[in-house]
């Protein structure tokens, strides 16, 4: 089953530019993570936030969570074409001790 | 260096016959996944284990099977009761007990004909 589903599915941006995706989940968490994968190769861990938290920043990203609505959103400012990849939310649901992943927003980002 | 690491990186099998992927981490991580992505897919959780001796079935376990006999090793095997295997294949590490970030290798890319 897929808890988290991301939105768009697909962007595309030139090169400095913001770079917005959301992400939606169905249950209770006890955090959110995001991931970046770049095409053919294993995903790379962005940034945590816990379900306590609402927002967090880590150099040019800033993650967001709305535990009410049960989303989130990850915004990459001033993108650069180093950004074009797939980028994955993962949730670990209360009570398990497993991730589930969103289907992913494929961004690319135009010199 | 610390890390996890898949191998190989391209693996093709004939229908029918069972193929193991094998998963290795020296990170000291308790847990580990099995996950399966398919094209412009998101990653669907196959097995995890949070200890030694120790896994559980995932989302889509039908036609896998695992073993946890260290804590450094999470082998995979695809067996032929597996429909559709052709697959990209990743392993993933972390602290156990969830609410940690997992750390990924680097896949193995898996081609059934």
């Amino acid at each position: 089953s897929q808890q988290g589903e991301e939105d768009p599915q697909a962007l595309s941006i030139q090169e400095g530019e913001n770079a917005t995706m959301n992400c939606s989940y169905k249950t209770s968490i006890n955090n959110l993570q995001w991931y970046r994968q770049n095409s053919g190769r294993g995903l790379v861990h962005l940034i945590l936030i816990r379900s306590n938290e609402r927002e967090k920043h880590s150099g040019r990203l800033r993650v967001t969570l709305d535990t009410s609505k049960k989303s989130s959103s990850l915004l990459i400012t001033a993108s650069r074409a180093a950004d074009t990849a797939s980028y994955f939310c993962a949730t670990d649901p209360s009570g398990t001790y497993k991730y589930i992943f969103g289907t992913g927003t494929r961004l690319k980002v135009l010199a | 260096d610390g890390g996890i690491t898949q191998s190989p990186k391209y693996l093709f099998r004939k229908e029918g016959q069972n193929v193991t992927l094998s998963c290795e981490q020296n990170l000291n991580h308790d847990a580990m996944y099995w996950y399966r992505q398919d094209p412009g897919q998101g990653l669907r959780l196959i097995y995890y284990s949070q200890i030694v001796n120790d896994f559980q079935k995932g989302d889509i376990a039908e036609g896998y099977s695992v073993s946890r006999e260290k804590k450094e090793s999470f082998p995979l095997t695809v067996t032929s009761a597996q429909k559709n295997p052709t697959a990209f294949y990743l392993c993933a590490s972390s602290p156990p007990g969830g609410r940690y970030e997992q750390y990924f290798g680097p896949g193995t890319r898996l081609t059934v004909t």
